[in-house]
């Protein structure tokens, strides 16, 4: 069974600062998905970004990038130029080509202004 | 907005009772997911659906289950409901591996 780990259960950041938030999972399986998800107090749950594991690649969306180590199972991700809008809780899923989804506990991150 | 809908938007009922919760994917998607979402907790994956039939299941209950009809909207059935079964119920949709959440169903049970 896959699981995903985010050891940061809470993060702060400054209004215009850079944060990088941290994920890492385990699998045996070679060919797999990884995304972020964003969850403001809306609860409402907003694609970041994916990161398909057979590109080298680093994904990258606007403010936000990914780091992807695939040997070392890891897929962070780096928001640049913070804003306050960014508030919110951040989750790292895996998800296999077939079979069941995974998400990590969360990253509740704040942007201070 | 990510063309997902569910309904209702909230839900409040007794322990015991039996409710339905609706879910319409995005134009086009095939693919629909369920999750459950407790107060302060990351989300748990319960089944999957692909073009009405079941693909992956996580840990569902026996006490819940899920149909995807052939227009491709989706039911989530919760039976004999219990205090620790409130939380935010999500449906998502997608074409591929990327899956699309709609707003959720928050589920109060009494």
């Amino acid at each position: 069974a896959q699981t995903v780990t985010q050891s940061q259960p809470e993060m702060s950041v400054q209004e215009a600062e850079t944060v990088t938030l941290s994920c890492t999972y385990d699998t045996s399986e070679n060919n797999y998905y990884l995304f972020w998800y964003k969850q403001p107090p809306s609860r409402q749950m907003i694609l970041v970004i994916r990161q398909e594991a057979y590109k080298q690649q680093n994904a990258t969306e606007n403010r936000f990038s990914v780091n992807f180590q695939k040997a070392a199972k890891s897929f962070s991700l780096k928001i640049s130029d913070s804003q306050l809008g960014d508030t919110a809780m951040y989750f790292c899923a895996f998800m296999p080509l077939v079979g069941k989804s995974t998400f990590g506990d969360g990253t509740t991150l704040t942007v201070k202004p | 907005d990510s063309g997902v809908t569910q309904t209702p938007k909230h839900l409040i009922t007794a322990t015991g009772q039996r409710v339905t919760l609706r879910c319409s994917p995005r134009s086009g998607d095939l693919s629909v997911y369920w999750y459950q979402q407790s107060l302060d907790q990351g989300l748990q994956f319960l089944i999957q659906y692909y073009n009405g039939e079941e693909r992956a299941k996580g840990n569902i209950l026996e006490r819940f289950s899920a149909q995807q009809f052939p227009d491709l909207h989706s039911e989530l059935n919760l039976s004999s409901l219990e205090l620790g079964d409130s939380a935010l119920y999500f449906c998502a949709s997608g074409q591929g591996e990327t899956q699309y959440f709609g707003p959720g169903t928050r589920l109060l049970v009494l």
